[in-house]
């Protein structure tokens, strides 16, 4: 099975409302990370939180992690019609070969 | 100065034909990667290449050969296609984990059809 799942996979909201998406994984990590990608186009990296890290901000994107369940969260403050578009969760593996698990991403939708 | 391109952009071709995507970065990164994002989103990984050497190699059917003629450029190559190859291809750079991080660099993707 997938090292990340994510939920919800879809999410629709009002403008100006926060938006909150969650991952979770399976196995030790380095880092998360978390992508954007609107449609028709490819990822693009937003943020990203070491193992040793708790919570991470940029401008209106807030990243929380927490090893001990194996779980993070993307929490987008303020929501614009331009934040519609697809996220992902991706994890760097402390094992193995340096790569990247994607989860299965959450789409989000916001209505003007 | 666009930072990882791909070409095509788009590819229909038929069952059994041969077909190539080339990937090109100009962010100085040391490694690339090929993902496929099927119908569904979800994205996963095909190939990595570090400097050249292949790394990864995801239980990919050998119909698939990459080649990495310098740590710019990743092509991959497809042979005798079939109808679930049909997806997006992703091509990805990124530089091996750095104190920064190892974010990765996303082209504009290919989509593939085959019919």
């Amino acid at each position: 099975s997938q090292q990340g799942e994510e939920d919800p996979q879809a999410l629709s909201i009002q403008e100006g409302e926060n938006a909150t998406m969650n991952c979770s994984y399976k196995t030790s990590i380095n880092n998360l990370q978390w992508y954007r990608q609107n449609s028709g186009r490819g990822l693009v990296h937003l943020i990203l939180i070491r193992s040793n890290e708790r919570e991470k901000h940029s401008g209106r994107l807030r990243v929380t992690l927490d090893t001990s369940k194996k779980s993070s969260s993307l929490l987008i403050t303020a929501s614009r019609a331009a934040d519609t578009a697809s996220y992902f969760c991706a994890t760097d593996l402390l094992q193995g070969a340096q790569k990247l698990v994607f989860g299965q991403g959450t789409r989000l939708t916001i209505n003007p | 100065d666009t930072a990882v391109s791909q070409t095509p952009k788009y590819l229909v071709t038929q069952m059994g034909n041969d077909k190539s995507i080339k990937c090109e970065q100009n962010l100085g990164h040391d490694t690339m990667y090929w993902y496929k994002q099927d119908s569904k989103k979800f994205l996963k990984i095909m190939f990595s290449y570090n400097n050249k050497e292949l790394i990864i190699n995801e239980t990919v059917p050998n119909r698939f050969s990459p080649k990495s003629p310098d740590k710019a450029h990743l092509n991959l190559h497809i042979n005798s296609l079939e109808l679930g190859d049909s997806a997006v291809y992703f091509c990805a750079s990124s530089q091996t984990r750095t104190p920064r991080g190892n974010e990765q660099y996303f082209g504009p993707g290919t989509r593939l059809t085959v019919t």
